[in-house]
């Protein structure tokens, strides 16, 4: 079934600094990939999502790019700030599409 | 506005008692998800239901249930065969495939049992 790996956390950057945070994705297809954000003590939000192959979702400054031949989707941010300290979790569908699996979770610290 | 309540925010349990967190949705989706956090990990599904009176187990729904009664409700009660109750809970709802639509979650419930 699919199945999605992310980097291990904590991640502490200093403000201005460039980020990457790997996921890569076993699929059945080429589902949804999705990246969400959980900002502290609140539920997830969806932060961008692409729909199929060498899609780019972004959004407040993060990118991510599905690609097809390296099963990844990282997320990128080429100038982080403080107010981007999060968890930050990377999610595709089941197989059969009726839920959603999430990544470990990285949880990202920006020093100021 | 829409969006998605649980409550409470904080609950207390003793060992032994069963509790149920409430999630109410004003989005008129179809389908919810209880998950399960804990300090370090992922989510992880304990279960969903995709129409009203109709629910699935997840991965990890040993000591919980369900009921989906109406559409805007998807309550799970925590009950005292769960032997590590103690989590961050998340409900969440979608059009019926997540495959194509996003989830939208509560803010969550955070169980602490005593």
């Amino acid at each position: 079934g699919n199945s999605v790996t992310q980097m291990e956390g904590p991640v502490t950057l200093s403000e201005e600094a460039f980020l990457t945070i790997n996921c890569t994705y076993t699929a059945t297809g080429y589902p949804s990939l999705f990246w969400y954000v959980q900002y502290p003590g609140e539920g997830l939000q969806l932060l961008l999502k692409a729909t199929k192959a060498d899609d780019k979702g972004s959004n407040k400054g993060f990118e991510a790019t599905y690609r097809k031949e390296t099963t990844s989707f990282h997320l990128e941010k080429g100038s982080v700030q403080v107010s981007d300290s999060a968890v930050y979790f990377c999610a595709l569908p089941y197989s059969s599409a009726s839920k959603i699996i999430f990544g470990s979770g990285t949880r990202l610290s920006i020093r100021p | 506005d829409g969006g998605i309540t649980q409550s409470p925010k904080y609950l207390f349990r003793k060992e032994g008692q069963n509790v149920t967190l409430s999630c109410e949705q004003n989005l008129n989706h179809d389908a919810m998800y209880w998950y399960r956090q804990d300090p370090g990990q992922g989510l992880r599904l304990i279960y969903y239901s995709q129409i009203v009176n109709d629910f699935q187990k997840g991965d990890i729904a040993e000591g919980y249930s369900v009921s989906r009664e109406k559409k805007e409700s998807f309550p799970l009660t925590v009950t005292s065969a769960q032997k590590n109750p103690t989590a961050f809970y998340l409900c969440a709802s979608s059009i019926a495939s997540p495959n194509t639509g996003e989830l939208f979650f509560g803010e969550g419930s955070r169980l602490t049992v005593l």
